[in-house]
């Protein structure tokens, strides 16, 4: 059964602070990965996606690939308390795959 | 262009009901998935419907079903409703990227609540 693992947290981390979410994944023939934020209450919103090893930035985010070690990371720099939410991860073979979740990371911005 | 759009938005229904939610993609967009969110078990794939047809299906009993009608709205519809079938309904609609994955959005969900 293909699965995504994350932690469920919470993580707290200090405003300003770098925020580090991890997340690994069990089939090694996944392709593509998705990073989404979810606030309590409201649905889940696209963050990042990557496609290939090493890093993608945009903005105050980072997405990190590593398929050798079926690892996918998010970091968010300068974190603001608006950051403060769940954020699932999630994984696909192919566009003609399911997109598989994990459960989600309770991320705690300390003001 | 208009987001995903959900009908409708809470439910109350009692045991062994029947219930029918509503999905209306972006524009544009020939995919949609359903998927069940509960706390305990985070967002679990229902099913995906692409140009009126079941593409992939999740680990649900067949009182889950659903369609794709030519527009590419979509309806899920649960039968003989228990009360564990307690929760929010999300649908996402997609196109694919020119890296060939899809990317999602999500709708504003249906919070269904059986008593």
């Amino acid at each position: 059964q293909k699965e995504v693992e994350q932690n469920s947290g919470p993580l707290s981390v200090p405003e300003g602070a770098i925020a580090s979410l991890n997340c690994t994944y069990s089939d090694r023939g996944s392709q593509s990965f998705f990073w989404y934020r979810q606030y309590s209450g409201k649905s889940p919103e696209l963050i990042m996606s990557i496609y290939s090893n090493g890093d993608k930035e945009d903005g105050r985010f980072t997405a990190q690939l590593n398929k050798a070690s079926q690892y996918v990371s998010l970091l968010i720099r300068d974190s603001q308390p608006s950051d403060s939410a769940t954020y699932l991860c999630a994984a696909t073979m192919n566009r003609d795959d399911k997109i598989i979740f994990g459960k989600g990371t309770r991320l705690h911005i300390l003001p | 262009k208009a987001g995903v759009t959900q009908t409708p938005r809470y439910l109350i229904k009692t045991r062994g009901q029947q219930v029918t939610l509503s999905c209306s993609p972006i524009s544009g967009h020939r995919s949609v998935s359903w998927y069940q969110q509960t706390p305990g078990q985070g967002l679990q794939f229902l099913f995906e419907y692409f140009s009126e047809t079941q593409r992939n299906k999740g680990n649900f009993p067949g009182r889950f079903s659903g369609r794709q009608f030519s527009n590419s709205r979509s309806e899920m519809n649960v039968s003989t409703l228990e009360l564990g079938d307690s929760a929010l309904y999300l649908c996402a609609s997609s196109s694919p990227t020119r890296l060939g994955a899809d990317t999602q959005y999500f709708g504003p969900g249906t919070r269904l609540t059986v008593l």
